[in-house]
């Protein structure tokens, strides 16, 4: 059974910067084919992808957020992170990671956390 | 980036109604599309992968279709479950974009 949960601070100010860990069980990211990504999604807008780490460490972020973002894996801790540095109120959203496997269903999100709300406000 | 443009952007429909909706890539994208529907604050869930495979567990009244730069889905008996919205994302290359979402409302 594949799951993933999101953590971190639901509150932040502007200019700090945001860390948010994706958890998850059911799958290895150490597994060929398997890709974990981060995904946000403004309140009452569009989904936002932002950045993806594969099992290889391969490592791809959005265009526009490219020079404030970090992603990372700890895969004995089954763990992602995403650092967003430099944070503003326009970053308010929810964030979400989700599974991609080439396996399963390649290059598309088959599971997702339940996100995670950060509001960005001084 | 590639640039994903969904059409409409909102419909009213009633049960029973065959439903489309459209998404055009900035760029020829091949079959590097997928389809997700996401109902008020929950996660989106995955419908279509690869332009026209269904997922495991998906109805089969929902259907993909398009290559290149055109991609359509399709639901053929619309069902009181299926008012949501639905975003269309190309997986095409390293950066990776959704479309801006049609929201599907009772007639």
């Amino acid at each position: 059974q594949v799951t993933l949960k999101e953590s971190g601070p639901a509150l932040v100010k502007p200019t700090q910067t945001l860390t948010l860990t994706c958890t998850f069980s059911g799958f290895s990211l150490s597994t060929s084919g398997m890709r974990v990504s981060w995904i946000r999604q403004p309140p009452g807008k569009a989904l936002e992808w932002l950045a993806r780490i594969d099992w290889d460490d391969d490592k791809f972020s959005s265009t526009s957020l490219k020079t404030r973002l970090t992603i990372s894996k700890d895969t004995s801790k089954n763990q992602v992170v995403l650092t967003l540095t430099n944070m503003d109120p326009a970053d308010t959203a929810t964030y979400y990671c989700a599974r991609t496997s080439i396996a399963a269903a390649p290059e598309a999100f088959d599971f997702w956390g339940q996100g995670t709300m950060v509001t960005v406000s001084s | 980036d590639i640039q994903m443009t969904q059409s409409p952007s909102s419909l009213s429909a009633s049960v029973g109604d065959r439903v489309t909706i459209t998404c055009r890539a900035s760029q020829s994208i091949s079959t590097y599309l997928n389809w997700y529907q996401q109902k008020p604050g929950k996660a989106p869930k995955l419908l279509i992968y690869a332009a026209s495979s269904l997922q495991s567990g998906v109805p089969s009244r929902f259907s993909g279709s398009g290559s290149g730069t055109d991609f359509t889905l399709t639901i053929s008996s619309l069902q009181p479950e299926d008012f949501a919205t639905y975003y269309c994302q190309q997986s095409y290359g390293t950066s990776w974009t959704f479309g801006q979402g049609t929201k599907v409302e009772i007639k």
